[in-house]
């Protein structure tokens, strides 16, 4: 199965940090892992993504598990604009398509 | 960040017609494109890869006479749905891949919210 598993859904108090985890027990060496986010109605949005270091940006920090089966987006203060489903993906190379699994649905109280 | 556009943005159609869906990549050049179909609460579904000046590639059990792919040029690809049917309402996504990184990252249009009457 080229799928990744996500829990369904999380909660997260506005200004606090929310880790996000995903499994992908079956990723081989030269997959990337890619995380979009995606509001109702509208298509996905990129967020990050790593082969096997950590990675940061703007939007947010991505922490990969050292045998890479597992991931954990950290958004490190979560806002009301960052509520949405959050895909966790991976692709290998030289194939540059993106199996999506059920997301996470993330809800940020105010 | 790159930009895909999408149009029509939302359609309705009556069964039985055809409906033509553009993706565009407005600021750079797209050698492939995806497109996914979305049901409502359900996850993204791949449902073809197209490549420019080639045939498109579907994914299985995606009929390809019904769901008519074409990748002209570097920056546009068309999505014709023939003789539509209300299962065949659905929101439709593409994204189109930068050819210019190192990185394979994908740029998704808006979305085309497809109903059938």
């Amino acid at each position: 199965d080229a799928k990744t598993t996500q829990p369904n859904s999380m909660e997260s108090n506005e200004e606090e940090p929310v880790h996000l985890p995903c499994n992908h027990s079956t990723i081989s060496g030269t997959d990337y892992i890619h995380w979009y986010r995606q509001l109702p109605s509208q298509g996905p949005e990129y967020v990050i993504h790593g082969l096997t270091s950590n990675v940061n940006n703007r939007m947010a920090s991505l922490a990969i598990a050292e045998d890479r089966k597992s991931s954990t987006l950290i958004l490190h203060r979560a806002t009301l604009r960052d509520a949405a489903v959050y895909y966790c993906t991976k692709s290998g190379a030289g194939s540059y398509q993106l199996t999506f699994g059920k997301g996470t649905k993330l809800s940020v109280i105010p | 960040g790159a930009v895909v556009s999408q149009h029509p943005s939302r359609v309705i159609c009556k069964s039985g017609t055809s409906v033509k869906i553009e993706c565009r990549s407005l600021d750079f050049q797209a050698t492939t494109m995806f497109w996914y179909r979305q049901f409502p609460k359900q996850s993204l579904m791949l449902m073809a890869t197209s490549n420019e000046g080639s045939k498109a590639t579907y994914e299985q059990g995606v009929e390809k006479d019904k769901f008519l792919i074409n990748h002209a040029s570097l920056t546009l690809s068309t999505l014709t749905v023939t003789s539509a049917h209300p299962e065949d309402s659905s929101f439709y996504i593409c994204s189109a891949r930068d050819i210019r990184g190192d990185y394979n990252e994908q740029f998704f249009g808006p979305g085309t919210r497809l109903t059938v009457l």
